[in-house]
């Protein structure tokens, strides 16, 4: 069975650049999130979907960070005008029901911005 | 607000043996779930186990098993009869009012 797919698995990406990672769900989960791993430290909540409902986005660093997830499966985020402190693996995860079921995670993007 | 801790940052462990990983957390809510976590180099973060705060019984899952002391507000991993392909990152997490948190992590090193 597919597990959480996540594309692009690396991106680089110049200071300034807009850049779109997108996460492909366990087919049939109801909640999508998104998180941020800085290197050699564990992962840190962004955002919260349930279907197409945006419930949490207080894990979001700043107002360049945006996700949606329109038709309450494939959810995109962007990042627009990107830093160098963006630089991280951002992984995205699903659950069968709520936030406080069991996630689980995609291989995640690893994005470098130069 | 959660917490997790991981004092342990890196483990060696030898083939075959057993290994505990350590985690204690600090929550107020009375209801919150405990997870472990396996991230290899390939970088997926692989769930291995839950333990409910309600729940009797520690959680085994095949090698796996959580120590959970629930008055020492620790819920350690056991790994029995260690493999080669068990070395990665392991985190310990918490899920409480709704929001999953992490801990920082222990490496383990698994030696032939």
């Amino acid at each position: 069975g597919a597990g959480v797919s996540q594309s692009p698995r690396y991106k680089v990406a110049k200071r300034g650049q807009d850049v779109a990672l997108r996460c492909d769900p366990i087919s049939g989960h109801v909640s999508l999130f998104w998180y941020q791993q800085a290197l050699g430290q564990g992962p840190e909540f962004l955002t919260y979907f349930q279907n197409e409902a945006q419930l949490d986005k207080s894990g979001l660093p700043s107002d360049r960070f945006f996700a949606e997830r329109p038709e309450g499966s494939v959810s995109t985020l962007k990042i627009q005008r990107t830093q160098q402190e963006d630089s991280a693996v951002y992984l995205c995860a699903s659950s069968f029901t709520d936030r406080t079921d069991t996630q689980y995670f995609g291989p995640g993007t690893r994005l470098t911005v130069l | 607000a959660q917490k997790i801790t991981q004092t342990q940052p890196g483990m060696f462990v030898q083939e075959k043996e057993a290994v505990t990983l350590d985690c204690t957390y600090d929550t107020s809510d009375p209801s919150y779930g405990l997870f472990w976590y396996k991230q290899p180099s390939s970088g997926e973060m692989i769930f291995l186990i839950y333990q409910g705060s309600y729940d009797q019984q520690n959680a085994t899952e095949g090698r796996y098993s959580l120590n959970f002391q629930k008055a020492r507000k620790s819920a350690n991993l056991v790994i029995s009869a260690s493999q080669l392909g068990d070395s990665a990152m392991y985190f310990c997490a918490i899920v409480s009012t709704g929001m999953l948190t992490f801990g920082g992590g222990t490496r383990l090193m698994v030696k032939p």
